[in-house]
This record gives structure tokens, C-alpha cells and sequence, in this order.
């Protein structure tokens, strides 16, 4: 079964403080997600990866930046964390890029900025 | 852009009733995907909608996609407490998502 495993579940940062979310996956998987979900707006996509080293903007990459240096491993970076990236963020991962290959999500990391 | 709409955001109902959830867009879509998230989890996939026209059948849950693959619908039949959750529909190369039907089944 795959497993994607977000570093922490909760994390509380102050504003401007640079924040790193880390995201695992053990199944050898080519595409990494990083989404935030808020209420009422659903998930938004912040940036995938289809390959080491390579990234692509999603819907919202605004204030945040990504590295892939390990296929199994996908971080989200928040140069200065802002109050208004307070959020939900959830990590996934995807065997491929076609219809049959699902997404398989970790459990989120709520993440607080005050 | 391809957006998607999902119809109703909340639902709340009786154990044992009928329900329906919609996903539309203006944009046709190779696939659709819908997945089921609990709290403090996140989403897990219920099915894959490929063909326009398509119906799939998971145990009470029934899935379709449109004949011009815009839109899909689920339908819970009989509906249990465990139905409860937050219901998404996504698709498309960078897998966008709905904001999401929110079911509650009250015992």
C-alpha cells in the first residue's frame, strides 16, 4: 500500500519565518502534488513535480517555492510566511501522469502563522 | 481554465435516505476522478470515470460521467453514518478539484 508521509500534523510559525513542509512517498511514484485546502475553496494546487529536480507551477504559487532533489521526497518552502497561508496543506503523489493513475495523499499538515 | 462545481456543499440527511452530488464544468475532461475525505485525513480516491456515458457501481455508491464527459454525478442509495465526509471530484493534467460536497448522516 503506498504511503505518503508529511513530516508534521500541526505546525505554529510566526510571520516572516521561513517554513519548510516535507513530504515522503515510498512507492517509487514520478508525480508529487503539493495543494493547500481551505474551506469553501477545495484544493488548490501550489506546484507538482514530474520528475527529480523538475517542477512545474500550479493554480497558486505565490510565496512559495519547492525542491526535489530525491525522487521520494518533495518539500514546500514558504520564504516568509504569511498570515494569509494559514492553511491546510496536503502532499500527494501519482505512479503517472494518466487516468488511471491515482492520487495517494498524506494526512495534511495544518499549518498556523500568526 | 478548467474549473470544477460541485452542487450541494452541504448536505445533511436522515440514515436511510437517497442523495445526489454533482460535478460540473464548461470544459470537457479525458477523466474524472471523485474521492472521499474524513477529518485529519486526506483524500482517498472512490473511483475513476473514463468513458462518457459511464456508470460504476461501488457497493451503495453510484458514479457517472456525462455523455459529453462535463460533468458527473454520485449517488449514495440508502445512506449510513459512515457516508460522512467530504466529497471531491477532480480531473485534468494537473489534477484540479472541486471545492467539495460536505455529507452528514444523522443516526
Amino acid at each position: 500500500d503506498v504511503k505518503v508521509t508529511q513530516s508534521s500534523r500541526y505546525l505554529v510559525k510566526r510571520t516572516g519565518e521561513k517554513v519548510f513542509l516535507e513530504c515522503v512517498q515510498d512507492m517509487d511514484h514520478e508525480n508529487m502534488f503539493w495543494y493547500r485546502q481551505d474551506p469553501g475553496l477545495g484544493l488548490r494546487l501550489i506546484y507538482f513535480s514530474y520528475d527529480v529536480k523538475m517542477k512545474e507551477k500550479g493554480d497558486i504559487p505565490e510565496g512559495y517555492s519547492v525542491s526535489r532533489e530525491k525522487k521520494e521526497r518533495f518539500s514546500l518552502i514558504l520564504e516568509s510566511a504569511s498570515t494569509n497561508q494559514t492553511s491546510m496543506y496536503l502532499c500527494a503523489s501519482s505512479l503517472t501522469g494518466g487516468n488511471d493513475s491515482p492520487l495517494h495523499f498524506g494526512n495534511g499538515t495544518r499549518l498556523t502563522v500568526t | 481554465t478548467q474549473l470544477l462545481e460541485q452542487s450541494p456543499q452541504f448536505l445533511s440527511i436522515q440514515e436511510g435516505e437517497n442523495l445526489t452530488v454533482y460535478c460540473n464544468s464548461s470544459s470537457v475532461f479525458s477523466s474524472l476522478q471523485w474521492y472521499r475525505q474524513e477529518p485529519g485525513e486526506g483524500p482517498v480516491l472512490l473511483v475513476t470515470v473514463v468513458t462518457g456515458g459511464e456508470v460504476k457501481k461501488l457497493k451503495r455508491l453510484t458514479f457517472q460521467f456525462g455523455d459529453a464527459r462535463k460533468d458527473s454525478s454520485l449517488h449514495i442509495t440508502a445512506a449510513q453514518p459512515g457516508d460522512t465526509g467530504l466529497y471531491l471530484c477532480a480531473g485534468g493534467f494537473k489534477t484540479i478539484f472541486g471545492a467539495g460536497t460536505r455529507l452528514f448522516v444523522k443516526a
